[in-house]
């Protein structure tokens, strides 16, 4: 299993400029969040989904859209990068979308928007 | 607001036990406890969770306060590789982990 992957690793953008940032899955996992982490803070909720064609806004979820087509991807796309989105960015799964459950997080994208 | 309170920071001797506090005196009856940890570069990962019980894995132990208003992760060799930041975290419903700033743990050699 590869467990959560994410592409890319490392992504320059202008300001206004928009983009996708691709998260997989194979561990048939239910449950796919995606979090921001700005330096030295926590991880920020953004995005979530309880399963494919699911999907619902978390702590900071503006500037950001999301779908599940299907139970693999979660891609989540910048509608018009803004300096205030330079961020990591992580994507997590889980089996259960229901209770907590162990969350499998990637190595995450490194944005920065200029 | 918070749900959890950690040290900002602490530091331990290489093979030496480390207890890392975590308060949450707001907990509900039905609130588990969870310990991520995140390494320099990357995703978090998980460590440990708990609801009642004290909780041992491979990789750590959970020590759950009677009251479960505090819990301790105890690390029983510290080695130079548990050098990360430490977690606490009560889940939101919907599986929302609200990372706080966790503990920096420095191990020495």
């Amino acid at each position: 299993n590869a467990g959560v992957t994410q592409t890319p690793k490392f992504q320059v953008l202008k300001t206004g400029q928009s983009m996708t940032l691709q998260c997989a899955q194979d561990m048939n996992h239910e449950y796919m969040s995606w979090y921001r982490q700005d330096p030295g803070m926590g991880l920020r909720l953004i995005h979530y989904s309880v399963g494919a064609g699911i999907t619902d806004q978390g702590e900071v979820p503006n500037g950001y859209n999301v779908s599940r087509s299907t139970t693999e991807d979660f891609p989540l796309r910048l509608l018009s990068a803004a300096p205030s989105q330079t961020s990591v960015y992580f994507c997590a799964s889980s089996y259960a979308s229901g209770v907590p459950d162990t969350q499998y997080f990637g190595p995450g994208t490194r944005l920065t928007v200029l | 607001d918070a749900k959890t309170t950690q040290p900002n920071s602490m530091e331990s001797n290489e093979e030496e036990p480390v207890h890392l506090p975590c308060n949450h005196s707001t907990i509900s009856g039905t609130d588990y406890i969870h310990w991520y940890r995140q390494l320099p570069s990357q995703g978090p990962e998980y460590v440990i969770h708990g609801l009642t019980s004290n909780v041992n894995n491979r990789m750590a132990s959970l020590a759950i306060a009677e009251d479960r208003k505090s819990s301790t992760l105890i690390l029983h060799r510290a080695t130079l590789r548990d050098a990360a930041v430490y977690y606490c975290i009560l889940p939101e419903g919907n599986n929302d982990m609200r990372f706080g700033a966790g503990t920096r743990l420095t191990v020495k050699p």
